[in-house]
């Protein structure tokens, strides 16, 4: 069935440093790869997305490359802050606006000051 | 920006008992969802919702659940007879095609 799995877990960085955190989808229909940032007891807030016609987004310190290819998708952090720290998660969805989302297990990630 | 708003934020009731979460998507949204979140695990779709009727619903959303959009502007997930295993976030969601998911503040439901 649809699968997204995403790694690693927990992930510690310094301050200052990047974090990467990768996912991959088994649903090669999948053309929808957004990351949530979920803080403690918030809802998952959306920081990025990209589309399957997409190679490589990016926002300010954060960016997304997807590589359909493999399937497989990831979010960069760059110049980390302690406020970077939360919960992401990754997901896919596959086209039409009804299909869901099927979400990663997610990362959690600290910034250390 | 216009927000998904849900109803209670919290909501405690005993094990057997009939729960209604409530939601109001954004205006011109068209597609509808509830997700959960059990403490500390991803969050899984429950069922999607379009046109007033379901488009797909997953393996959790059994007989106890329902969904309905009785006004045009709310959008209520009820579970009939709550079990503990029910005790999770619950998470409305709104879409209006083309465009992201916007999440509501979420209900968090505790079954005792």
């Amino acid at each position: 069935g649809e699968n997204v799995e995403q790694h690693p877990s927990t992930l510690s960085v310094q301050e200052g440093d990047s974090a990467v955190i990768k996912c991959t989808y088994s649903d090669s229909a999948s053309n929808y790869f957004p990351w949530y940032k979920q803080e403690l007891g918030k809802r998952p807030q959306l920081i990025i997305d990209i589309r399957s016609n997409v190679g490589e987004k990016k926002d300010q310190r954060i960016a997304v490359t997807l590589n359909k290819t493999a399937k497989h998708f990831s979010l960069h952090i760059t110049e980390t802050q302690p406020e970077d720290s939360a919960v992401y998660f990754c997901a896919a969805s596959k086209p039409g606006g009804y299909n869901k989302l099927i979400f990663g297990a997610g990362t959690r990630l600290a910034v250390h000051p | 920006e216009p927000e998904v708003t849900q109803t209670p934020s919290h909501q405690v009731t005993q094990m057997g008992q009939e729960v209604i979460l409530r939601c109001v998507p954004i205006s011109n949204h068209l597609y509808f969802y509830w997700y959960r979140q059990i403490l500390g695990q991803k969050v899984e779709f429950l069922v999607s919702f379009y046109n007033n009727e379901i488009s797909e619903k997953s393996e959790i959303f059994d007989d106890q659940f329902s969904v309905e959009r009785p006004d045009g502007s709310n959008f209520t997930l009820k579970i009939r007879s709550t079990k503990l295993e029910d005790s999770a976030m619950y998470f409305c969601a709104s879409l209006f095609e083309g465009g992201g998911y916007t999440f509501g503040s979420g209900t968090r439901l505790t079954v005792v």
